[in-house]
């Protein structure tokens, strides 16, 4: 009974670059949500998403950067362009439906160099 | 936005000591968890309360809803070196399952043998 998959666990990216983040939810959980930590700071929310729809997108940047949950396959989170202030720490959760706290991935540490 | 306030930053206690944080917000949410983080691990979720004055325990912890809906605290009883980590408290806002939440800072826990 894997928990949330994310991969890969560490990612470094040049300035410009596109990085592309993996999460694959608990079996059976259709919601998908995906959160940045910067060091020593809490959890802000960026995107929360069930199969083919975007639920909320409020704390996503408005450029660069975007999330899908397609039919098939894991959660992508993509951010083009990136740029020393995306490094950070992004962590997705999965949760069943009606259900409050979701599990969280183990992240994907995100490096811009 | 909404914000919730960890206070100290830090916190050192001898191992069997028992330990209270507290978690206040400006704003009223309607759903309280509480996280605990490992480093390089993504957070696990402790308890969650669903209403206000509600008290519940887990183990060696316990957990309060305030009657306000603007406050949270977690007791630690007892504690041992694997208390170890960093504390977040969480708000959801929605009163539906499924909906983003809103982290404190977190407070890190050292433990001395």
């Amino acid at each position: 009974n894997a928990g949330v998959m994310q991969n890969p666990r560490h990612l470094v990216r040049r300035r410009g670059q596109e990085a592309r983040l993996r999460c694959s939810p608990m079996k059976g959980h259709s919601h998908v949500y995906w959160y940045r930590q910067l060091p020593e700071e809490g959890l802000k929310f960026m995107v929360y998403l069930q199969k083919e729809n975007i639920i909320d997108e409020s704390g996503m940047p408005k450029e660069r950067f975007s999330a899908e949950f397609p039919k098939e396959g894991p959660s992508i989170l993509r951010i083009q362009q990136v740029v020393r202030g995306d490094s950070a720490a992004y962590f997705c959760a999965s949760s069943p439906k009606g259900f409050y706290g979701y599990t969280f991935g183990s992240g994907t540490r995100l490096t811009v160099v | 936005g909404q914000q919730l306030n960890q206070s100290p930053q830090s916190m050192f206690i001898q191992e069997g000591e028992d330990v209270s944080m507290n978690c206040t917000s400006s704003s009223i949410f309607n759903t309280w968890l509480w996280y605990k983080q490992d480093p390089g691990e993504g957070p696990v979720l402790l308890i969650a309360l669903y209403k206000a004055g509600e008290l519940t325990s887990n183990g060696r912890l316990t957990a309060q809803f305030g009657i306000t809906r603007k406050d949270s605290f977690l007791n630690i009883s007892a504690s041992i070196p694997s208390d170890v980590g960093i504390y977040f408290c969480a708000g959801q806002l929605d009163t539906g399952a499924n909906s983003k939440l809103t982290f404190g800072k977190g407070i890190t826990l050292s433990v001395r043998p």
